[in-house]
């Protein structure tokens, strides 16, 4: 079983407000990511990252950031929220780049709702 | 552009029937693929294939790569209710941790 976290699970707010989507995991991995997911639509990716300090933007232009001070630790924050970042957003994470460990762990997830 | 594609998007069947779901891919220095299940919220791992011709095989899952034809393709047999879910085929390039996910096939198995 992973052990990979993410708070809160469900979350509805209001425009304009602040939010942190919190993802964890125990499992000591270096790489961690976010995707971005809308009912019944693909898995978008909107950042990455290879360790401490270290973030990069995904494939899909997000309006949100995100930072890795620890390694366990890889929150995704949304100065502003609105109506437009309602979706499912997942987090992942993998321990390296050696064909055998390239699998990705993803968390459960978490549904927000801006109204 | 690297891409994924799966086909068929959506598939309905009865239980105890077999399916074939098939993902196929245009990607820079190819070094792996993955099959997915994802049922309400997060995907869960089934395979990684990275050799040619050789099946992987879980239960009534089995999965096989063609990296000549770039295809896989992701079989279950004998299907069940609780194999109704979306399976998400993903690629992994060399000198990149990314996945490129496909949009998915919808699975449903009615009894």
């Amino acid at each position: 079983e992973a052990d990979i976290y993410q708070t809160p699970r469900y979350l509805v707010i209001g425009t304009g407000k602040k939010i942190t989507l919190e993802c964890s995991q125990t499992m000591g991995h270096d790489k961690m990511y976010w995707y971005q997911q809308d009912p019944g639509m693909e898995l978008h990716l909107i950042h990455y990252s290879y360790g401490v300090n270290s973030t990069e933007k995904g494939d899909l232009s997000s309006e949100s950031t995100v930072s890795r001070i620890r390694t366990e630790h890889f929150p995704l924050t949304l100065e502003s929220a609105r109506p437009s970042h309602t979706s499912q957003y997942l987090c992942a994470s993998s321990a390296g780049t050696s064909v055998l460990y390239n699998e990705q762990f993803f968390g459960p997830g978490t549904r927000l709702t801006v109204l | 552009e690297d891409k994924v594609v799966q086909s068929p998007l959506s598939l309905v069947v009865h239980e105890g029937d077999t399916v074939t779901l098939n993902c196929s891919y245009e990607v820079t220095n190819f070094r792996s693929l993955l099959w997915y299940k994802q049922e309400k919220k997060a995907p869960t791992f089934l395979f990684m294939l990275t050799s040619s011709g050789i099946e992987k095989k879980s239960g009534r899952l089995s999965s096989i790569l063609d990296k000549k034809e770039l295809f896989s393709i992701l079989n279950i047999t004998a299907t069940q209710t609780g194999d109704s879910a979306v399976y998400l085929c993903a690629v992994e390039a060399y000198n990149t941790d990314k996945l490129i996910f496909g949009t998915g096939t919808r699975l449903q198995v009615f009894p």
